[in-house]
């Protein structure tokens, strides 16, 4: 009954290494969201898709690249993980029902960086 | 700019006593959206509660309930006869995107502890 997946739970890379994590949904939201959580922090939006349309943070690094191959699915590349990015990544999905928008979040993915 | 501040870092409070977690807001915009989030230690951040600018009706669920109060931008929550299982991160979070796709913008989370 899970409704946004991520995989794997957990991801051990290293520096350097390009990693992908991934994030699907069976809500068929129009909105996907990658958040990076750092120890003892707030989530930090990265970027979002509406439908296919991609909506970079001004801040996130370029480092972070993502895509959305099709409603259901959303993936987070990093391209050179470096230690500072070690951390746990949200994915969050939305409708966009005015007045109704509420993110669902994923149970996230910890990225250890070696 | 929008911004939520949730002045209490950590909380600690023995079973059955009641706790309010803080939660203060600032925005430009009319309407705009407020959430609540629990965060166990598992990391999931679990939804709670929206409450839309324009419906400032309190609301309870169980022993959960929130003051939403627009003359202070306070959107409070409290927790009746807290349970060990309250344990957790409680972030507050605004989004200004009514139709939209905007982020979220989060407190920096209460962390609460329920001792036995």
């Amino acid at each position: 009954d899970a409704m946004v997946i991520q995989n794997p739970r957990y991801q051990v890379t290293q520096f350097g290494k390009p990693v992908t994590l991934s994030c699907s949904q069976t809500l068929n939201h129009n909105v996907m969201y990658w958040y990076q959580q750092k120890s003892s922090q707030a989530p930090k939006l990265l970027f979002h898709y509406y439908d296919k349309d991609f909506n970079n943070e001004a801040d996130t690094p370029d480092n972070f690249q993502s895509r959305r191959p099709n409603t259901s699915f959303c993936f987070l590349d990093i391209r050179s993980p470096g230690l500072g990015d070690a951390a746990m990544y949200l994915c969050a999905t939305s409708p966009v029902i005015l007045h109704q928008e509420t993110q669902y979040f994923g149970p996230g993915t910890r990225l250890l960086v070696l | 700019a929008q911004k939520v501040t949730q002045a209490q870092t950590e909380i600690s409070v023995v079973e059955k006593e009641d706790v309010t977690l803080d939660c203060v807001y600032e925005t430009r915009d009319t309407t705009y959206y407020l959430f609540w989030y629990k965060q166990p230690p598992s990391g999931e951040l679990v939804f709670l509660i929206r409450r839309n600018s324009f419906d400032e009706q309190n609301e309870i669920s169980g022993r959960y309930s929130w003051n939403f109060q627009k003359s202070t931008s306070s959107f409070n929550f409290t927790i009746t006869a807290s349970q060990v299982v309250d344990s957790a991160v409680y972030f507050c979070a605004l989004s200004e995107a009514p139709g939209g796709a905007d982020g979220l913008t989060f407190g920096k989370g209460t962390h609460l502890i329920i001792q036995p």
